[in-house]
């Protein structure tokens, strides 16, 4: 079975700081993509970054980098030169194949605040 | 280029009451996925369809059930509402690839009395 872990229920960042949001992984499936979603209060999912798990390369899309490290389990995000509009919930989702689609499974989220 | 549509976007019901959550794409997509969302937690799979035509459990189908309408509409309906199913409802779309993402809807938030 496939699980997602996120360790972190809350954190509190100075703006312009980077910060780190912890996931760990566990699966017994070869092939498998990570994904971070964001959720603003407003209650929208919001895609942010993928990564394969045959990729080389760690994923990066603007300010969100993916800390990929296979051997550990482990893909966090990384937010660089934090805003407050990056307040939200974040959470960590695992894709599976099942029966031809796909299935993500969803770790429990980070609610990340931002300060001024 | 609306992505992914849901309706209604709020709900209350009372107990034994039945419903139909709808939900639309169109980025053409193959595959469609109901989740639940409830407080303080990830999202769980409800249903999901690969393609146009077939559906199947995801981890918490008890209590809804399923229609592909076509490739574009994928609707989730309660026969008789628990309170238990109070939640949020998103709704998603993929392409079946390597690689591709979920695109979700804006959710529906269902309070049962």
């Amino acid at each position: 079975a496939q699980k997602i872990t996120q360790t972190q229920p809350g954190m509190f960042v100075q703006e312009k700081e980077a910060v780190t949001l912890d996931c760990t992984y566990d699966t017994s499936d070869p092939s498998y993509g990570l994904f971070w979603y964001k959720q603003p209060s407003s209650g929208e999912m919001i895609f942010l970054i993928y990564q394969g798990s045959y990729d080389q390369q760690n994923a990066t899309e603007g300010r969100y980098s993916l800390n990929f490290q296979k051997a550990r389990k482990s893909a966090n995000l990384v937010i660089s030169a934090s805003q407050l509009g990056d307040s939200a919930m974040y959470f960590c989702a695992m894709r599976g194949w099942l029966q031809g689609a796909q299935k993500l499974v969803f770790g429990q989220g980070t609610r990340l605040t931002i300060n001024p | 280029n609306a992505g992914v549509t849901q309706t209604p976007k709020f709900q209350v019901l009372k107990t034994g009451q039945s419903m139909t959550l709808q939900c639309a794409q169109d980025m053409n997509h193959n595959s469609m996925y109901w989740y639940r969302q409830d407080p303080g937690m990830g999202l769980r799979l409800i249903y999901y369809s690969a393609s146009e035509g077939t559906t199947d459990k995801g981890e918490v189908p008890n209590g809804y059930n399923v229609s592909r309408l076509n490739k574009r509409e994928f609707s989730l309906r309660l026969e008789s509402a628990a309170p238990s199913q109070t939640s949020v409802y998103f709704c998603a779309s993929s392409v079946v690839g390597a690689g591709e993402t979920q695109y979700f809807g804006p959710g529906t938030r269902l309070l049962v009395l």
